[in-house]
Order: structure tokens, then C-alpha cells, then sequence
């Protein structure tokens, strides 16, 4: 089974500032690697896939990259309602530990 | 427009069953895989498993095996969780997600609260 290892498990930045998150396969998955924010209360929703290919409507302050075994969701300039939970995710095996992302 | 629609919130007592429905609408049920997830309270996003909606070959993930089956009403395009004997750890929010033509879950369900109290 392949396993993802996510960090940080929770980060606290300030309005504006560039936030990264990462994500490790346990094995090689190409470009086989989404990102999910999952808001309060909400269902989760899909943010990127194919690795670095923006969801349909998603700001473009976030951006994904990565291929194999190493991949990062990064929000260029952190805004107020992107406070939320962050889980990567690959085909068939258990999701990220995820991201907790809060406003300093 | 692609939908998954769930059933309603469930309230039951340890030892009893539940069956929770997942129903598609604006594609063709049988080309998409479906999978389940569970969201303990407070917790994060747990993969379960998913089911081949072509065939009905449902694939569980570790944890579980043996209390969880995976099912389907190809007819009305309706996929299915059942949990047998329930605990009261398995009070979570389920959701099923389509399995997209991209590898990812493009699509998901309200998400289904099933409570076990007794």
C-alpha cells in the first residue's frame, strides 16, 4: 500500500504570507497526487490534481507541484478564507495526515 | 450537472446495522469508481475503499475488512455503505466521492452522520 506523509500537521501564518505544505509517497506515483481544503463543516473539496493542474474556479495564489515521490501545495499570499484543512491524496490508498491552516 | 446525494443522518445502538445510500446523477454511473471515506468528529479524512461500479468489485482499505461492505444498484445508479455491528468509533461522517477520469475524487456526497449511542 502506498502511504502519504504530510507536514506540517498544523502551521499559523499571516495574511499575505507564502505558505507551503508537503506531501511524501511511500512509492513513486507520477503526477498521480490531488490536494483537497476541507473548510469547517464542509465537505472537502477538490483543489488540484494531476499535481499541479488548479481545480476549475480555485484562486490562482495556490499552485501545486511535484512527481514521484515529492509534492507541495503552495499559497502564494494567504488570505482570511483559506483557513482550513489540507489533505493530499493518491488513487486507492489513505489520504494525507492533512494541514491545518490557521491566521496568525 | 454531476451529483452524489446521500442519505440522511442515522442514529443507532451498538450491535445494530446501517446502510447509507450514495445516489449519481449527470453521468454514467458504470464508468467511474466509487469510493467511501469516513470523518471520525474531529478527526481527519479516512480512505475506505472503493467499489468498481462497472463489475460491483468492491476493494477495502485496511481497517476496513469483515463490518463494511461495498455495494450497488447499478438500475437507479446508487451506490451503497453497509456497517454490521456497529461501535461507537464508528460515529463519523461518511462520504462517497467519484473517482474522476483524472485520478482524483472530483465529486463528492453531502457526507452522511451516523451516530452510535446507546
Amino acid at each position: 500500500d502506498i502511504q502519504m506523509t504530510q507536514s506540517p500537521s498544523s502551521l499559523s501564518a499571516s495574511v499575505g504570507d507564502r505558505v507551503t505544505i508537503t506531501c511524501r509517497a511511500s512509492q513513486g506515483i507520477r503526477n498521480h497526487l490531488a490536494w483537497y481544503q476541507q473548510k469547517p463543516g464542509k465537505v472537502p473539496n477538490l483543489l488540484i490534481y494531476a499535481a499541479s493542474t488548479l481545480q476549475s474556479g480555485v484562486p490562482s495564489r495556490f499552485s501545486g507541484s511535484g512527481s514521484g515521490t515529492d509534492f507541495t501545495l503552495t499559497i502564494s499570499s494567504l488570505q482570511p478564507e483559506d483557513v482550513a484543512t489540507y489533505y493530499c491524496h493518491t488513487y486507492n490508498s489513505p489520504f494525507g495526515q492533512g494541514t491545518k491552516v490557521e491566521i496568525k | 450537472q454531476v451529483q452524489l446525494v446521500q442519505s440522511g443522518s442515522e442514529l443507532k445502538k451498538p450491535g445494530a446495522s446501517v446502510k447509507v445510500s450514495c445516489k449519481a446523477s449527470g453521468y454514467n454511473f458504470r464508468i467511474y469508481a466509487m469510493n467511501w471515506v469516513r470523518q471520525a468528529p474531529g478527526q481527519g479524512l479516512e480512505w475506505m475503499g472503493w467499489i468498481n461500479t462497472n463489475n460491483g468489485n468492491p476493494t477495502y482499505a485496511q481497517g476496513f475488512t469483515g463490518r463494511f461492505v461495498f455495494s450497488l444498484d447499478t438500475s437507479v445508479s446508487t451506490a451503497y455503505l453497509q456497517i454490521s455491528s456497529l461501535k461507537a468509533e464508528d460515529t463519523a461522517v461518511y462520504y462517497c466521492a467519484r473517482l474522476g477520469p483524472r485520478y482524483d475524487l472530483d465529486y463528492w456526497g453531502q457526507g452522511t452522520l451516523v451516530t452510535v449511542s446507546s
